[in-house]
């Protein structure tokens, strides 16, 4: 089964609406979370790091004011795109390990998608 | 950033037989390597890893092998089968740790004829 829910799957909104994603460890605690942007028929672009109970660090290029990380417990991190416009439109996923020694699990991902 | 118009590798083979995908990744300081099999629609889902003390790791009708020498890395999948088709992506992490940061290959399409 999941180890990593992402909620919602799917987004659809008008241009200027804030958009939260929940990203949360079903069965560890995951001191670090990451989150992805993926464009269609592309890799995965690591937008920033989530740390539990501090600042989240961003990947250069990546406006810390528009992507608002937050890393409030040790199985939940929400990432808020702020007053979205069509560009933002992605696939945003995340992704979780616990400190020991186990590969990062993926969520299934958010299709973001502003009109 | 994003590269505009980038098309990603593909490999087609029919069912039964064994696919080779291939990986170059550019860090040499790196020494943690996963393999994921990415469907449409959903998130990356971890198929095998290997560190860089070792050069070959086995799972269930999958081989990772890594060349740090020529900084190579694929990944054998034995009697391919339909299921099996999607994008494949290879991770690299430069600190060792499973849970650090990882920088995610191009990736390769593979597509199973029944």
């Amino acid at each position: 089964g999941a180890v990593v829910s992402q909620h919602p799957s799917r987004v659809i909104c008008k241009s200027g609406t804030s958009v939260k994603i929940e990203c949360r460890s079903l069965d560890f605690q995951a001191t670090t979370m990451f989150w992805y942007r993926q464009f269609p028929k592309q890799s995965l672009m690591l937008m920033a790091t989530s740390n539990e109970g501090s600042k989240a660090t961003y990947e250069q290029g990546v406006e810390k004011d528009k992507f608002l990380i937050n890393h409030a417990s040790l199985t939940l991190s929400t990432l808020t795109v702020t007053s979205a416009h069509p560009e933002d439109s992605s696939f945003y996923i995340c992704s979780a390990s616990s400190r020991d020694n186990q590969p990062q699990h993926f969520g299934d991902g958010t299709r973001l998608s502003i009109l | 950033g994003e590269s505009v118009g980038l098309h990603l590798p593909t490999l087609s083979v029919q069912e039964g037989d064994n696919s080779i995908i291939n990986c170059a990744y550019s860090n040499s300081a790196s020494d943690y390597f996963i393999w994921y099999k990415q469907e449409s629609g959903k998130g990356p889902q971890f198929i095998i890893d290997i560190r860089s003390n070792m050069d070959k790791r086995q799972g269930q009708r999958v081989t990772v092998l890594l060349n740090k020498t020529v900084k190579h890395l694929s990944l054998q999948i034995a009697a391919t089968q339909p299921g099996d088709s999607a994008v494949y992506f290879c991770a690299e992490n430069a600190g060792g740790t499973s849970y650090g940061k990882l920088t995610f290959g191009q990736g390769t399409i593979l597509t199973v004829h029944p």
